[in-house]
């Protein structure tokens, strides 16, 4: 049974860089990609972008210019930053293997953008 | 703006039959597959179909999806209590190559 476990800082500062990371246990971490979704308080679902085992990259246009996600096979986890980030950035964010018929979801961290 | 589009809102009363439309356009929903996730308040989404049709192990038969075109729809059957809930489509975008969701359609059982 695949699990997910994340972490990261929950209260940021604008302008300051997000930092989350995605640990993968109790499954196959290669031959999937795996992505970050978030959701504004009270609003939908936004896909951010995903990667895969050798690094291979997809990313939202929209937040292209600020993210970056990176993976670390030797411990099977993979890391989202998202750069300046502003109150609009105030989201649950997960990691998730979505689009599989096992899909696979972290619990989801709260991050808080506030001065 | 979302997307795809979804209506905000479907409501149905228990053992009834409710759809939620999902509209997209030829680069993703007309070219790509259709996933359909729920979320229950509070919870991370659970995923409900996939591949426009087809359930994953453990989601009841009460749950059905169809695509024609450039939409799609999501079924409930039956309808309990428990399946109060938003419910999202989501389809790979070939024009923005990256992944597309709908704005959510929040059911209620009357």
């Amino acid at each position: 049974q695949v699990q997910l476990q994340q972490w990261g800082a929950g209260l940021l500062k604008p302008s300051e860089t997000l930092s989350l990371t995605c640990a993968v246990y109790g499954g196959s971490f290669s031959g999937y990609f795996w992505s970050w979704i978030r959701q504004p308080p009270g609003k939908g679902l936004e896909w951010i972008g995903e990667i895969n085992h050798s690094g291979s990259t997809n990313y939202n246009p929209s937040l292209k210019s600020r993210v970056t996600i990176s993976v670390d096979t030797s411990k099977n986890q993979v890391s989202l930053k998202l750069s300046s980030v502003t109150a609009a950035d105030t989201a649950v964010y997960y990691c998730a293997r979505f689009y599989t018929p096992m899909d696979v979801w972290g619990k989801g961290t709260t991050v808080t953008v506030s001065s | 703006q979302s997307v795809l589009t979804q209506p905000p809102s479907a409501s149905g009363t228990p053992g009834q039959r409710v759809t939620i439309s999902c509209s997209g356009s030829s680069s993703n929903i007309g070219s790509n597959y259709v996933y359909w996730y729920q979320q229950l308040p509070g919870t991370a989404p659970k995923l409900l179909i996939y591949s426009n049709n087809q359930r994953p192990s453990g989601v009841p038969d009460r749950f059905s999806g169809s695509k024609s075109g450039t939409s799609a729809s999501l079924a409930i059957s039956g309808l309990r209590s428990e399946d109060e809930a938003d419910y999202y489509c989501a389809a790979w975008d070939d024009s923005l190559s990256g992944w597309v969701f709908g704005g959510g359609t929040k059911l209620t059982v009357l």
